[in-house]
């Protein structure tokens, strides 16, 4: 069975400040991963994702993420944050599969400080 | 259209009644899932639908919950006899194949409250 965990429910950091938003997973199988962002009142959105290859991903809005499979990890990050990256963000994980479901999971609510 | 769409976007009904949920998913996605977000709990798998067939229902939490796609384009999410529990934003998302490198992309979900 695959999982996911994020650390912090809630993160709060200063405009300019370094955005570090955590995610651990398990996975019997390799896992792929992924971050989505979900602005109020709006849909997900795809962040980046991991499937093969460079385990540092580049994502849009500046963000990036490693994957660390000797720590089961897949941490979000940006240098400098920007107001406008005030979102709920989540991890989630797919075994590929017939279905590709993805397995979300419960969300860290980054809140950015003038 | 130019992205999912989900309707009503916010749905009010008293316990005991049924309910329907819709999705238009992107113009020629195959692929189709309905997640659940409740509260502190994340999102959560329903089903999953390749054109009208949907290989994979693990995810509905009871036999009240059912979905089916026509045309391999709308979905409906039936929920009988509602519960206060099943209170959540209930999110459509649609892929071109359903394969790994197939982005999911996502409505903007129907709020469902239950009094």
């Amino acid at each position: 069975a695959q999982s996911v965990t994020q650390l912090g429910s809630h993160v709060s950091v200063s405009e300019g400040a370094l955005v570090l938003l955590r995610c651990n997973y398990s996975s019997s199988v390799p896992p792929y991963l992924f971050w989505y962002v979900q602005y109020p009142n709006q849909g997900l959105q795809l962040l980046l994702k991991y499937t093969t290859g460079a385990t540092l991903v580049k994502g849009i809005n500046g963000f990036e993420a490693e994957f660390k499979k000797s720590e089961t990890s897949f941490h979000l990050t940006k240098p400098s944050a920007h107001m406008s990256d005030a979102a709920e963000y989540f991890c989630a994980v797919s075994g590929g599969g017939a279905t590709n479901k993805l397995i979300f999971g419960t969300g860290t609510l980054l809140a950015v400080q003038p | 259209g130019a992205g999912v769409s989900q309707s009503p976007s916010n749905k009010v009904t008293e316990k005991g009644k049924d309910v329907e949920l819709r999705c238009d998913p992107i113009s020629g996605h195959t692929a189709l899932y309905w997640y659940r977000q409740s509260l502190g709990q994340g999102l959560e798998f329903l089903i999953y639908f390749q054109g009208n067939s949907a290989p994979d229902k693990s995810g509905l939490p009871s036999d009240r919950f059912s979905a089916e796609r026509t045309g391999g384009s709308v979905s409906t999410l039936t929920i009988q006899r509602t519960q206060q529990e099943d209170s959540a934003v209930y999110l459509c998302a649609s892929s071109l194949t359903g394969g790994l490198f197939a982005e999911a992309f996502f409505g903007q979900g129907t709020r469902l409250t239950v009094v």
